[in-house]
């Protein structure tokens, strides 16, 4: 069966820091694109970041760029997303997609004092 | 990059049918794009894949109640027999090189 499990949210205060991971199973995981998508309370998606299959390249929303870092280590079947300089607009569950097709179950992220 | 467009609610009876629409933005009208189900309080759920031609591939498991199609920029995802597990959100999704851009959702109600 092919999965996505995220982990790592939890409440952190404006101005720290959150690692999230994605840990794959049931598919050949250096093969695929892995994307982070968030949805805040109420809202809808909103698509976060992405990193191509070997890891070489990765994508990221205007809103993120320069605080988030999308990394994978494929020996691990692990997709990371290191988050800096929490704001409270990035409070969201956080999912993890390969390509379009398969979704993880999310994870809490809630930016707090 | 484009931008999709999707009408904030629609509502049908039980058992009956029902056209959602993702309208792309000018220029980008044979993009490929996806839908996906949210029910309440879970995640997305991926349907299909539907491309330019108006050809769709669904994801597993998905019924064959549920059906695409398009015409022009618009993109459309048919419901049809309605049950009550369909009351869900809607998206749809498409991407170009270097991202992804989803539409503002439709919250279906079955009446």
């Amino acid at each position: 069966e092919v999965q996505l499990v995220e982990s790592g949210g939890g409440l952190v205060q404006p101005g720290g820091s959150l690692r999230l991971s994605c840990a794959v199973s049931g598919f050949t995981f250096s093969s695929y694109w892995v994307h982070w998508v968030r949805q805040a309370p109420g809202k809808g998606l909103v698509w976060v970041s992405c990193i191509n299959s070997d890891g070489s390249s990765t994508n990221y929303a205007d809103s993120v760029k320069g605080r988030f870092t999308i990394s994978r280590d494929n020996a691990k079947n692990t997709v990371y997303l290191q988050m800096n300089s929490l704001r409270a607009e990035d409070t969201a569950v956080y999912y993890c997609v390969r390509d379009y097709t398969v979704w993880g179950q999310g994870t809490l992220v809630t930016v707090s004092s | 990059q484009p931008v999709l467009t999707q009408s904030s609610s629609a509502s049908a009876s039980l058992g009956s049918s029902v056209k959602l629409t993702c309208t792309l933005s000018s220029g980008h009208s044979n993009y490929i794009i996806a839908w996906h189900q949210q029910q309440p309080g879970k995640a997305p759920r991926f349907l299909m894949k539907l491309e330019g031609s108006g050809s769709y591939d669904k994801g597993s498991g998905v019924p064959d109640r549920f059906s695409g199609s398009r015409s022009g920029a618009d993109r459309y995802l048919t419901i049809s027999n309605l049950q009550f597990e369909d009351e869900a959100d809607y998206y749809c999704e498409t991407w170009d090189s270097t991202s992804r851009v989803f539409g503002g959702g439709t919250k279906l109600t079955v009446l």
